[in-house]
């Protein structure tokens, strides 16, 4: 069965510092990955998508993410975070007919 | 462009009390899902189609019918509704193939209180 771990509900980081959320997945078949962003309210909007090809992925809002087969992780990654990317973010994997997704982890970002 | 409505974006139920979710989408998108949101949790998916006239359950169904007549919209029906059905209810829709290689787009949200 293909699943996908957050292991971070909670991630905060003071303002243009960088940060790292975590995704590991469990997979013995093709994979796909996805990261998704909620702001306040709002439905989820896609991040960046792994299919295949290069493991560095580049998002939007300067976001990026690395996929690595041999630690099965797709982690999200920002140089330098703004206000404005506090949201809850939220890592899928994309299965036959359907999209799991892990629990999410919340980004606080501090002034 | 307006991608996927849902409507009503706030309802509060009774105990007991049916109510139906409206979720339509105007990119012909073949695969559409509910799914549900509680806090740490992440989301749930409840049911889930694959084209017109096609549904399966989800990984948590209990207490919720859908239908989906036509490929724009597909409602999700709350018959007895419950305490536990308390919940931030999100539809999407893909144009994948089954192959899972394609991104989701979302509605806005419905919050749903029964009380």
């Amino acid at each position: 069965a293909q699943s996908v771990t957050q292991l971070d509900s909670q991630v905060p980081v003071f303002e243009e510092a960088p940060v790292e959320l975590r995704c590991n997945y469990s997979s013995s078949v093709s994979v796909y990955l996805f990261w998704y962003v909620q702001y306040p309210n709002q439905g989820l909007q896609l991040l960046l998508k792994y299919l295949s090809g290069s493991t560095l992925v580049k998002g939007i809002n300067g976001f990026e993410a690395e996929f690595n087969k041999s630690q099965t992780s797709f982690h999200l990654r920002k140089p330098s975070v703004h206000i404005s990317d506090t949201a809850e973010y939220f890592c899928a994997f994309g299965g036959y007919q359907k999209v799991t997704f892990g629990t999410g982890t919340k980004l606080q970002v501090i002034p | 462009n307006a991608g996927v409505t849902q409507t009503p974006k706030f309802r509060i139920l009774k105990i007991g009390q049916s109510m139906t979710l409206q979720c339509t989408q105007d990119m012909n998108h073949n695969y559409m899902y509910w799914y549900r949101q509680d806090p740490g949790m992440g989301l749930k998916l409840i049911y889930y189609s694959v084209g017109a006239g096609i549904t399966d359950k989800g990984e948590v169904p209990n207490g919720y019918n859908v239908s989906r007549s036509t490929t724009e919209d597909f409602p999700l029906r709350l018959e007895l509704a419950a305490p536990s059905q308390t919940s931030v209810y999100f539809c999407a829709s893909s144009p994948g193939l089954g192959t899972g290689n394609t991104e989701a787009f979302f509605g806005q949200g419905t919050r749903l209180t029964v009380v």
